[in-house]
C-alpha cells in the first residue's frame, strides 16, 4: 500500500464549478498535510498548508483534514482557467532532523470557459 | 519564480552515458531536496542534503549519487544511464528542511530523456 494515495484524474470541470481533490494516506503519525500545484513543465508550487484535523481557508481554496478517516481534500470555489494544474497533495513524515516529502501521484484539473 | 535555479532544462543522452545536473537554492537556503518525477511513479523523493550534509535518503539508485558543495549549490550524478531513467529532475530548497511545516521551493526542473 502506497503512503499517500491520490485520484490522478484527469478531472475536467465548466469555469465557476465547485472542484473537490482528495488523497488517502496510511500512516495515522502523519501530522502536517500540504498541497501543491504543479502548471505544465513547471516545479510544483505550495499552495496551501494544514497542522490538524478541520478546515483551513485562503481565498477561494479550502483545506480540509480528517485524521480520523486519514483523509485529506481541497477544494476550489469559483474555479478559474488559471486553476487549470495537476495538484499534488503532500505529507512530511515525522522524520526527526529531516524532511522528505511523500507525494501522491498528482489529479490534472482542467477548467473548461 | 521560486529562487531555485536548475541547469540545464533540458538533456538528450544514451544509455550508458553520465550525467550531472546542477541546482543553485535559493539565498539563505541551507537544505537541498532532489526529486525525480516520471508518468508511472509520480514525484519521489531521492535524497536531502542540508549545509552540505547527507540527511535524508529515499528510493535513489546507486547508480545515482549526489552532493552539497561549500556555496550549497548541489549536483545530482546520474551513471550507467537506462532507458527507465528519463523524467523531470527536481530540486528543492527550504531554510533548515528540520521538518514540519517548512516550505520547500522547487527549481524549474531537468527534462531527462534517455535513448
Amino acid at each position: 500500500q502506497k503512503e499517500v494515495e491520490q485520484d490522478p484524474g484527469p478531472l475536467s470541470v465548466p469555469e465557476g464549478a465547485i472542484v473537490s481533490l482528495n488523497c488517502t494516506y496510511s500512516n495515522s503519525a502523519f501530522q502536517y498535510f500540504m498541497w501543491y500545484r504543479q502548471y505544465s513543465r513547471k516545479g510544483p508550487e505550495l499552495l496551501m498548508y494544514t497542522y490538524s484535523s478541520g478546515n483551513k481557508e485562503d481565498g477561494r481554496f479550502t483545506a480540509q483534514v480528517d485524521k480520523s478517516s486519514k483523509y485529506i481534500s481541497l477544494f476550489i470555489r469559483d474555479s478559474q482557467p488559471s486553476d487549470s494544474a495537476t495538484y499534488l497533495c503532500a505529507i512530511p513524515p515525522p522524520i526527526q532532523g529531516a524532511q522528505k516529502l511523500v507525494f501522491g501521484q498528482g489529479t490534472r484539473l482542467t477548467i473548461n470557459p | 519564480d521560486s529562487g531555485v535555479t536548475q541547469t540545464p532544462k533540458h538533456l538528450i543522452t544514451a544509455t550508458g552515458q553520465r550525467v550531472t545536473l546542477r541546482c543553485s537554492p535559493r539565498s539563505g537556503d541551507l537544505s537541498v531536496y532532489w526529486y525525480q518525477q516520471s508518468l508511472d511513479q509520480g514525484l519521489q523523493f531521492l535524497i536531502q542534503y542540508y549545509n552540505g550534509e547527507e540527511r535524508a535518503k529515499g528510493n535513489i539508485l546507486e547508480r545515482f549519487s549526489a552532493q552539497q558543495f561549500p556555496d550549497l549549490h548541489s549536483e545530482l550524478n546520474l551513471s550507467s544511464l537506462e532507458l527507465g531513467d528519463s523524467a523531470l529532475y527536481f530540486c528543492a530548497s527550504s531554510i533548515q528542511g528540520a521538518g514540519g511545516q517548512e516550505t520547500q521551493y522547487f527549481g524549474p526542473g531537468t527534462r531527462l530523456l534517455v535513448l
